[in-house]
């Protein structure tokens, strides 16, 4: 079974407007955590914003916010104010306790028109 | 220094080279990582070494063999490929499972064999 389901293959937005990605994930472990990460054409992996199991608060980094809904098990990425320069692969990834394995969504092409 | 290096970035190389990857940080990061990443799809995990032991095989091909000489520095040795290996080759580091900071990821080695 996937552990992570990302179900945007692509999605579109307008310059300065938000947009939000999805990501749903599946585990049985009270200990874990979830990352996003963004992979331009280049190829490096950005990593963009983590959210811990046991986080009471929502994560927020600059633009991006992490919309966590623990008992859906869904964890959101938002990006406030899209830049042309966001335009790129974007992955969710969860790692379980003590598991040393990362483990990946087959993520969502955002694409920031102008 | 924040960063994994990565070398080289391109490489090409026949089915009966042999061949390296190298990869290097300085974080101080007590795990590291190779990832494979086939074209438009999410990076799956090769090997992971913890406190420069190797900790996760996923079952990969003998023709790949990791290094770990120290605690900065981890190689991928290359042997007899075929043209299906042909990805980008990712490496990355992560301090442990409670840092916040996510898995810190080199810019990749994209291979071709011909």
């Amino acid at each position: 079974a996937q552990k992570i389901t990302q179900t945007q293959p692509g999605m579109f937005v307008q310059e300065k407007e938000a947009v939000t990605l999805d990501c749903t994930y599946d585990t049985s472990d009270q200990s874990y955590g979830l990352f996003w990460y963004k992979q331009p054409s280049s190829g490096e992996m950005i990593f963009l914003i983590y959210q811990g199991s046991y986080d009471e608060q929502n994560a927020t980094e600059g633009r991006y916010s992490l919309n966590f809904q623990k008992a859906r098990k869904s964890a959101n990425l938002v990006i406030s104010a899209s830049q042309l320069g966001d335009s790129a692969m974007y992955f969710c990834a969860m790692r379980e306790a003590p598991s040393e394995k990362l483990v990946f969504g087959k993520g969502t092409k955002l694409t920031v028109n102008p | 220094d924040t960063e994994v290096t990565q070398t080289p970035k391109h490489l090409v190389m026949g089915m009966t080279n042999k061949k390296s990857l190298k990869c290097e940080q300085h974080m101080g990061h007590r795990a590291m990582y190779w990832y494979k990443q086939k074209a438009k799809k999410p990076p799956e995990l090769m090997f992971v070494y913890s406190y420069e032991k190797l900790s996760i095989n996923e079952s990969v091909p003998s023709r790949f063999s990791p290094e770990c000489p120290n605690s900065s520095l981890l190689n991928l040795h290359l042997h007899a490929l075929q043209p299906e290996d042909s990805a980008l080759y990712l490496c990355a580091s992560s301090q442990d499972f409670f840092s916040r900071g996510g898995y810190t990821f080199g810019s990749g080695t994209r291979l071709t064999v011909v």
